[in-house]
């Protein structure tokens, strides 16, 4: 069980727009620690999608983005392309652990 | 380049040993924590251990205190970790990984290796 629940999979046609959720506590998002986002493709180290919350590194397209709000956060991707078919994790910090660096569990995105 | 190579993996009996190098290049590796993070197959990151950059403080996952013990060579550019007792539930890619600030111990990860595979079978 995860410290940050993401829904297990999302789907979407291309050029559809998906959001896929990340639900926290107060001990993390909710304490106001920032939400990142990363980016698995099959067969691959993750990738740093969206750090601080909403803010994209040098390269990720701007098809990409996240919020946070209270416990939770968001990363919205527009305009879905075949490409982004691709598990995405979202990670925080949480002060109750000894090790309060969190990962979500995993969201599949299928390219339908 | 900033870049960061894992090495060590392998094949391992239960109980049995291993330790894993991070060479680190392209950036001052002495001014970042470094961190460890695996993935089971199929399944996803799990958050594994941190250092601080001078390496006088550690931190580690429940699942692995006690028996991971993660240091670093500042000299060599080079990030350990020293797994001992190790269980089928350890078999993972382990990947180094590198915050995208010195300074920061709450920032994203933006640098990671291509991780080393572990596989704790008999």
């Amino acid at each position: 069980q995860s410290v940050l629940t993401q829904p297990p999979s999302v789907s979407g046609a291309p050029g559809q727009r998906v959001t896929i959720s990340c639900t926290g506590s107060s001990s993390n998002i909710g304490a106001g620690y920032d939400v990142h986002w990363y980016q698995q493709l099959p067969g691959t180290a993750p990738k740093l999608l969206i750090y601080g919350n909403s803010n994209r590194p040098s390269g990720v397209p701007d098809r990409f983005s996240g919020s946070k709000s209270g416990t939770s956060a968001s990363l919205a991707i527009t305009g879905l392309q075949a490409e982004d078919e691709a598990d995405y994790y979202c990670q925080s910090y949480d002060s109750s652990l000894s090790a309060p660096w969190v990962f979500g569990g995993g969201t599949k995105l299928t390219v339908l | 380049e900033v870049q960061l190579v894992e090495s060590g993996g392998g094949l391992v009996q239960p109980g049995g040993s291993l330790r894993l190098s991070c060479s680190a290049s392209g950036f001052t590796f002495s001014s970042y924590a470094m961190h460890w993070v695996r993935q089971a197959p199929g399944k996803g990151l799990e958050y594994v251990s941190a250092i601080s950059s001078n390496g006088g403080s550690t931190y580690y996952a429940d699942s692995v205190k006690g028996r991971f013990t993660i240091s670093r060579d500042n000299s060599k550019n080079t990030l350990y970790l020293q797994m001992s007792s190790l269980r089928a539930e350890d078999t993972a890619v382990y990947y180094c990984v590198r915050p995208k600030a010195s300074s920061g111990w709450y920032d994203a990860f933006d640098i990671w290796g291509q991780g080393t595979m572990v596989t704790v079978s008999s």
